[in-house]
């Protein structure tokens, strides 16, 4: 099946900084989404994004599907978004995720 | 739009009862819905892929005995753990794939909040 690697495991952050979270997958996808998961256990999805880029606030993604990676950049963090962010893609109906980047954003 | 209601969202059984898990589509009919399990500080895992009006599809190691699913209707899947043991213990999310194409190409696939299952 298809492989979902997400890069850091674990990332730091003082609030205000900017992060770029990374998602590596091993074959094509038609379907790529970056959700957050908060402490109660709740994906929250954060973009569906197969290809291009886009943008929501202080959120982006971009994915490069000829280049099988996709990036994830928070900007001017906030304590609110500490959590878990998933990358899942699929190639047929069902979605495969990455071990997730646990984010913590320190005040 | 794309709303998927899962209950309960929390529940504390005994070893050896069955807990039935309930997944609805609020505004979409769901002619997939798909079962994960996510154990602390983990990912999620497949488990099952449950179509409407037909047998669901298991992932390897997965029980079907243990775990049944019934997609009975087009906004409605259900999970039961049966004979529920301890290591049962987890996160259960659903997911569901439907709805029409403009809607799925725009959002991709859609998750309930999630059942905490706690065996005692």
């Amino acid at each position: 099946g298809i492989q979902v690697e997400q890069s850091p495991p674990d990332l730091i952050l003082q609030e205000g900084a900017n992060s770029t979270l990374r998602c590596n997958f091993s074959d094509s996808v038609n379907n790529l989404q970056w959700f957050h998961q908060n402490p109660w256990g709740q994906l929250i999805n954060l973009f569906y994004i197969p290809s291009g880029t886009k943008q929501n606030g202080r959120l982006s993604a971009t994915t490069v599907a000829t280049e099988r990676y996709s990036l994830l950049y928070i900007s001017s963090s906030q304590t609110t978004d500490s959590g878990v962010y998933f990358c899942a893609v699929a190639s047929a109906r069902q979605l495969t995720f990455g071990s997730g980047t646990q984010l913590t954003v320190l005040p | 739009g794309a709303v998927v209601s899962q209950h309960p969202s929390r529940v504390i059984c005994k070893s050896g009862t069955s807990v039935k898990i309930e997944c609805r589509s609020l505004d979409f009919q769901a002619t997939t819905m798909f079962w994960y399990r996510q154990f602390p500080k983990q990912s999620l895992m497949l488990m099952a892929t449950s179509n409407e009006g037909s047998k669901a599809t298991y992932e390897q190691g997965v029980e079907k005995d243990k775990f049944l699913i019934n997609h009975a209707s087009l906004t409605l899947s259900t999970l039961t753990v049966t004979s529920a043991h301890p290591e049962d213990s987890s996160f259960y999310i659903c997911s569901a794939a439907g709805g029409d194409r403009l809607r799925r190409a725009n959002y991709g696939y859609t998750f309930g909040s999630g059942t905490r299952l706690t065996v005692v």
